[in-house]
């Protein structure tokens, strides 16, 4: 069975400043997807990036950027630029390609320090 | 932009007792899912639907859960007898379709079981 572990149960940054939070995950399959999910206090889970196994090319949407390193099965996200709106809980997830359950990791919460 | 919504945002029950959790999917949506998140642990997958049966289901899904879509724009999760341990928030999905990799999440309902 798939799991995902993220270790660091909180982080802090100040604002404008960069933040890498980190997940790694355990399968055996060679195709699957990964994603970030960002949870705000009280507000639901929003997709923030997802990343294709088959893809070499890091994933980026405007100020998020994943790390994906396939081999190592690590899968960090980055925030540049930090803002206070990019304070929650962020979720790390697994999806096996044929399989439509997501695998989440344990979170993190992050603090945006103004 | 549309949303996914639940109801209630809260629950109170008694040990014993039936429970329906009630979720609107978005509405060309296809697949539908319910996780849930004992506080201070993973969010959990529980079971996927689509076309009116369940698609997949994790060893959590019991006999004591079902689910339904009793029309067309709910989608209920029932738990017949809850127990101490099913206090946890629930977290109702949608997707497009099978192939749709982003799952749109709800704001969860807290079910608190005394």
């Amino acid at each position: 069975a798939q799991t995902v572990t993220q270790s660091q149960p909180e982080m802090s940054v100040q604002e404008a400043e960069t933040v890498t939070l980190s997940c790694t995950y355990d399968t055996s399959e060679s195709d699957y997807y990964l994603f970030w999910y960002k949870q705000p206090p009280s507000r639901q889970m929003i997709l923030v990036i997802r990343q294709e196994a088959y893809k070499q090319q890091n994933a980026t949407e405007n100020r998020f950027s994943v790390n994906f390193q396939k081999a190592a099965k690590s899968f960090s996200l980055k925030i540049s630029d930090s803002q206070l709106g990019d304070a929650a809980m962020y979720f790390c997830a697994y999806r096996s390609l044929g399989a439509q359950k997501l695998v989440f990791g344990q979170g993190t919460r992050l603090t945006i320090n103004p | 932009e549309p949303e996914v919504t639940q109801t209630p945002s809260h629950q109170v029950t008694q040990m014993g007792q039936e429970v329906i959790l009630r979720c609107v999917p978005i509405s060309n949506h296809l697949y539908f899912y319910w996780y849930r998140q004992i506080l201070g642990q993973k969010v959990e997958f529980l079971v996927s639907f689509y076309n009116n049966e369940i698609s997949e289901k994790s060893e959590i899904f019991d006999d004591q859960f079902s689910v339904e879509r009793p029309d067309g724009s709910n989608f209920t999760l029932k738990i017949r007898s809850t127990k101490l341990e099913d206090s946890a928030m629930y977290f109702c999905a949608s997707s497009e379709s099978r192939q749709g990799v982003e799952q749109y999440f709800g704001p969860g309902t807290r079910l608190t079981v005394t």
